[in-house]
């Protein structure tokens, strides 16, 4: 079985300043990880994903996530926010092994000040 | 990647009554999937639905609330019978293609039940 935990329901930063979202999973397999970005009122897009390359992943708009597995960890991070970036955040995680079914966490929702 | 037309986008419902949601793939797909997202929350897995075979509910969901048909590799319905306005949620597609992990999904169906 797996799961994947959002530490932070909400996280609010100033526009300019670092970003960073954690999460952290649990897998019986080697898993594959994402995250997904959902903006008010629209669909999910894919921010950025690992499965099993490096651990150092680059996304768009910025983002960027590093795999952790002594950790268990996949935390999301951009250098500086901007205003565009508000929007709710989901990490999730498949096994590739099974079923490939996607589990979600519950969501961090990003809200950036000017 | 899988392009994914999800009808309709949105409807509003009288309690009591069904509504049917279309997905369409624009590839052929093993594995689809249902979510439901109620207002502010993450993303539930209703059910697999894989061509061939009687879809599998998570715990929660029951086939006779919630009738999946899959009746090819490009399209599957969900119903939502019997609607009550603790049915008004987000309901999503969602495939895996092939052997990579990613999942795609639809732009969603916003129900909302009266």
């Amino acid at each position: 079985a797996q799961s994947v935990t959002q530490l932070d329901s909400h996280v609010s930063v100033s526009e300019g300043t670092p970003v960073l979202l954690r999460c952290n999973y649990s897998s019986s397999y080697s898993p594959s990880l994402f995250w997904y970005v959902q903006h008010p009122n629209k669909g999910l897009q894919l921010l950025l994903k690992y499965t099993s390359a490096a651990t150092l992943v680059k996304g768009i708009n910025g983002f960027e996530a590093e795999f952790k597995k002594s950790e268990t960890s996949f935390h999301l991070t951009k250098p500086s926010a901007h205003m565009s970036d508000a929007a709710e955040y989901f990490c999730v995680v498949s096994v590739p092994w099974g079923s490939y079914i996607p589990t979600f966490g519950r969501g961090t929702s990003l809200i950036v000040h000017p | 990647s899988a392009v994914i037309s999800q009808k309709p986008s949105r409807d509003i419902c009288q309690r009591g009554t069904s509504l049917t949601i279309q997905c369409q793939v624009d590839s052929q797909v093993t594995m689809m999937f249902w979510y439901r997202q109620q207002p502010g929350q993450s993303l539930t897995l209703i059910a697999t639905a894989n061509q061939g075979s009687e879809a599998t509910y998570e715990s929660g969901f029951v086939i006779d609330k919630f009738p999946i048909s899959r009746p090819n590799l490009t399209f599957s319905t969900l119903t939502v019978s019997n609607m009550s306005p603790e049915d008004s949620s987000i309901y999503l597609c969602s495939v895996v293609e092939g052997g990579d992990t990613e999942a795609f999904f639809g732009q969603g169906t916003r129900l909302t039940v009266v």
